[in-house]
């Protein structure tokens, strides 16, 4: 079975704090992803990373940042955490082409920033 | 226009009925549509996808697509109250490979 972690369920931080959550894959995936998802927005793509050290925006990338040093590793970062970044972060890894790029999601960080 | 639309919902369907759940694409080529069910509090999790048009059952689960009018359903026949939970649809976006758009959600709710 795939297995996709994310280092906090739940996690509060005040404004201006920089923020790392972390995204762990362990079926060797070369594609892996940032979603946050907002009530009656749906998920909206921050970051994605096809490879080691490659990272291209998603639709809402700024007051984010990523970092992918390893493989199985997806870090997100908020740089400055601002109260309009409270929301529910989701992980995601796939494998290019398996089952026409199928993605499996990690159990989500909800973030709060006071 | 939003790329992936859904009726957000709640839709409310007696237990034992058929629930429809729609979604409507705008990206033409778009090649690949899944979808996934996600109960509060907990991640997506994949039913289904469907790469052709016409009809693939799995189950209780129907997905259906049409290209040309540019929409894929997802019918749940035998509704449980279990199936209760937000349905979102996923289609691969043409823009980037392996890039997924999703939907808002549908909110099901299953009645006994």
């Amino acid at each position: 079975d795939v297995k996709v972690t994310q280092s906090s369920r739940y996690l509060v931080k005040r404004t201006g704090e920089k923020v790392f959550l972390e995204c762990v894959q362990d079926m060797d995936h070369e594609n892996m992803f940032w979603y946050r998802q907002d009530p009656g927005l749906g998920l909206r793509l921050i970051y994605f990373s096809y490879d080691v050290k490659m990272k291209e925006k998603g639709d809402i990338p700024e007051g984010y940042s990523v970092s992918r040093e390893k493989k199985e590793r997806f870090s997100l970062i908020l740089e400055s955490a601002s109260t309009n970044q409270t929301s529910m972060y989701l992980c995601a890894s796939s494998i290019p082409g398996y089952s026409y790029n199928e993605q499996f999601f990690g159990p989500g960080t909800r973030l709060t920033v006071l | 226009q939003k790329e992936v639309e859904q009726n957000s919902g709640p839709l409310s369907v007696p237990e034992g009925a058929i629930a429809s759940l729609n979604c409507t694409y705008s990206d033409r080529g778009s090649q690949s549509f899944f979808w996934y069910r996600q109960y509060s509090g907990k991640s997506p999790e994949l039913i289904m996808f469907i790469y052709s048009n016409g009809d693939k059952e799995d189950g209780r689960f129907t997905a259906q697509l049409n290209k040309a009018s540019q929409y894929v359903s997802l019918l749940i026949r035998d509704s449980q109250p279990s199936d209760s939970a937000t349905y979102l649809c996923a289609v691969e976006s043409i823009q980037g490979a392996q890039k997924l758009v999703f939907g808002q959600g549908t909110r099901l709710t299953i009645n006994p």
